[in-house]
């Protein structure tokens, strides 16, 4: 498996701020992608962390809002831009380790809540 | 992107099989369906994956019916710690080496002693 730490784990930010969330592997990855989860409700996939190139953002999720970085192939950053209370959610990175063909490891999570 | 449905919750008695069903009648063929368990404030856990075939890992196994259009995890010996909620999921894989997991709305497992 791969180990996958996120910082912060959880924080409370006042709305119009932006926060940088941050997800470190320990070991190099080919994929990495950004979930949302909002309160009770199921994941949903924000974008895929290209390595060197713009993120692939899903479906009502754009990159002004949500701009990524991914500089290497172990760590990638979301930034929650002008954040608003509807933001408050946890936020998970997840990333394919290369040479694993089955399954997505994720990560514990970021909890913000925003005022 | 093909949905999955799924029971809102269910119970079921310490030392019993928890057989948990999805349908996912949309599914392609070449999505793979996989389930994946999210212990509260935790990030998901992997547990099994399939395309056709029943499959059977240390941790559960996976009834796949032959048109493909719904699926079952089984949790052969259910014990406290298998309390959680538990997501089917499509895969959907691209050319390009991208894929995409698609997440339902999930079944939320309680684990009676």
């Amino acid at each position: 498996s791969a180990v996958i730490s996120q910082k912060p784990s959880r924080d409370i930010c006042q709305r119009g701020t932006s926060l940088t969330i941050q997800c470190q592997v320990d070991s190099q990855v080919t994929m990495m992608f950004w979930y949302r989860q909002q309160p009770g409700q199921s994941l949903t996939l924000i974008a895929t962390a290209n390595q060197g190139s713009e993120a692939t953002y899903e479906s009502g999720f754009v990159i002004d809002k949500f701009p990524i970085s991914r500089p290497n192939l172990t760590f990638s950053t979301l930034t929650v831009s002008n954040m608003s209370p509807e933001d408050s959610s946890i936020y998970l990175c997840s990333v394919r380790r290369k040479g694993s063909y089955n399954e997505q490891f994720f990560g514990p999570g970021t909890r913000l809540t925003v005022l | 992107d093909a949905k999955t449905t799924q029971p809102t919750s269910m119970d079921c008695a310490e030392g019993r099989a928890a057989n948990l069903p999805c349908n996912h009648s949309t599914i392609s063929g070449n999505e793979y369906v996989y389930w994946y368990r999210q212990i509260h404030s935790q990030g998901p856990q992997y547990i099994i994956h399939g395309l056709k075939n029943n499959e059977t890992n240390e941790m559960a196994s996976l009834i796949i019916t032959e048109d493909r259009k719904s699926s079952t995890l089984i949790l052969p010996h259910a014990t406290l710690r298998d309390t959680a909620v538990y997501y089917c999921i499509v895969r959907v894989a691209f050319g390009n080496g991208n894929e995409k997991l698609t997440f339902g709305t999930g079944t939320r497992l309680t684990i009676i002693p």
